[in-house]
């Protein structure tokens, strides 16, 4: 089966740093992507990997693992407006996306 | 800015009645997705065509719902009939087939069947 892990809710302080993990298992990989979703929104992308390492935009930073079938989204100086649900999805052979369950990020100030 | 557009953005009906949802794709894009997305359930994948053909309807239960494409720029999610079970957000996305690890999606049709 395919598959992917990510915890269900993470809470973090304002200006923090926080990391959000995704483990997947599924029978193709073809790069793993990040969505934010805001509560009565739309899940909006936010970064995409398809090779070993770590890319950065902003405050945002996605990291893969190809070997480990493994990846996170790090987010820098936690910011209230950051509150949201956060997706990882892994793009299959025929162009399709399949996605974790979300992790809710919950920040305190 | 281009976005992708959705209507109606909320449905409210009774349940036996049929639901008709669009979704018009950004321009250009030859990919489009239909997702489902409940608080229980998360975000399924419902239905997806590549340049208007269907490829993946396996998320779709076919006895009542079905999705098509009669052109480039309209998609369309059909219920029929409605049950209280079908309530949830449907949202469309598209994207460019050799891109698609980025989806753009639109706001989302909320559907209430009592």
């Amino acid at each position: 089966g395919q598959s992917l892990e990510q915890p269900s809710e993470v809470t973090a302080v304002e200006g923090a740093i926080v990391q959000i993990n995704c483990t997947y298992q599924t029978s193709g990989f073809y790069g793993l992507s990040w969505y934010q979703q805001h509560d009565g929104g739309a899940p909006t992308f936010l970064s995409y990997n398809a090779l070993d390492g770590l890319e950065e935009t902003g405050r945002f930073s996605s990291f893969l693992s190809r070997s480990d079938s493994y990846g996170y989204l790090l987010l820098q100086e936690l910011q209230m407006k950051d509150s949201a649900s956060y997706f990882c999805a892994v793009r299959g052979s025929n162009y399709q996306l399949i996605w974790g369950a979300g992790t809710k990020l919950i920040i305190k100030p | 800015d281009a976005r992708v557009t959705q209507t109606p953005r909320d449905k409210v009906t009774e349940m036996g009645q049929e639901v008709t949802m669009r979704c018009q794709p950004i321009l250009g894009h030859n990919t489009v997705f239909w997702y489902r997305q409940t608080m229980m359930q998360g975000l399924e994948l419902l239905a997806y065509f590549r340049n208007r053909a269907p490829l993946d309807d396996s998320g779709m239960p076919k006895d009542r719902f079905s999705a098509e494409m009669p052109d480039a720029t309209l998609a369309t999610l059909k219920i029929q009939p409605s049950e209280p079970r079908d309530s949830a957000v449907y949202f469309c996305a598209s994207g460019l087939s050799g891109g698609g690890e980025t989806q753009y999606f639109g706001p989302g049709t909320r559907l209430l069947v009592l």
